[in-house]
């Protein structure tokens, strides 16, 4: 089985700071990594994801986050984030085995104060 | 691209009534997926479809629960009767043989 932990309900940051939003995982099979972000009253949207290749993954809106395979984490990080950036962000799973099911956090609220 | 689309994006609706929600995926896309969300468990994986065959529908609540695909454009999930505990975000998400969901705007359900 397949779990995903999000530490961090909440992410208080002001504006223009970096940011890093916290994910790890457990899974005893390979995984897909992806982060999505969602919008006040809106649904989810993939802001990036880690299938193979590079650790290093380039998403939209700036954002990026690293694999770390002996951890078991994949951060998400910004270094400059702006107010457009309050939005609640869920780290995900996908077991290479049932490629269908993703697996979410409990998701990571973030707020920006100007 | 119009995205996933759904429909209503509101509904309010009483105790015991049967509601149906409704969900056009992305052309294309051969997967298709209903979730849940509530401040309370998060977001939920219901059922999805494959190729418009439910595969995995262990995430229905109940058997007050019942979704159907009878076409690759078109999904629906149907609550009846409805309670006020099914009061929550219905979301539908398809996904193209690559991975990586596309969600839609989703579904307010509000049951009194």
């Amino acid at each position: 089985a397949q779990s995903v932990t999000q530490l961090d309900s909440q992410v208080p940051v002001f504006e223009e700071a970096p940011v890093e939003l916290r994910c790890n995982y457990s899974s005893s099979v390979s995984v897909y990594l992806f982060w999505y972000v969602q919008y006040p009253n809106q649904g989810l949207q993939l802001l990036l994801k880690y299938l193979s290749g590079s650790t290093l993954v380039k998403g939209i809106n700036g954002f990026e986050a690293e694999f770390n395979k002996s951890q078991t984490s994949f951060h998400l990080r910004k270094p400059s984030v702006h107010i457009s950036d309050t939005a609640e962000y869920f780290c995900a799973v996908t077991p290479y085995s049932s490629a269908s099911k993703i697996i979410f956090g409990s998701g990571t609220r973030l707020s920006i104060r100007p | 691209d119009a995205g996933v689309i759904q429909s209503p994006r509101h509904e309010v609706t009483e105790m015991g009534q049967e509601v149906t929600l409704r969900c056009k995926p992305i052309s294309g896309h051969d997967y298709l997926f209903w979730y849940r969300q509530t401040m309370m468990r998060g977001l939920e994986l219901l059922i999805y479809f494959n190729n418009n065959v439910p595969i995995d529908d262990s995430g229905m609540p109940e058997d007050r629960f019942s979704a159907k695909m009878p076409n690759a454009s078109f999904s629906t999930l149907k609550i009846q009767p409805s309670e006020p505990r099914d009061s929550a975000v219905y979301f539908c998400a398809s996904r193209p043989p690559e991975q990586g969901q596309f969600f839609g705007p989703g579904t307010r359900l509000t049951v009194l």
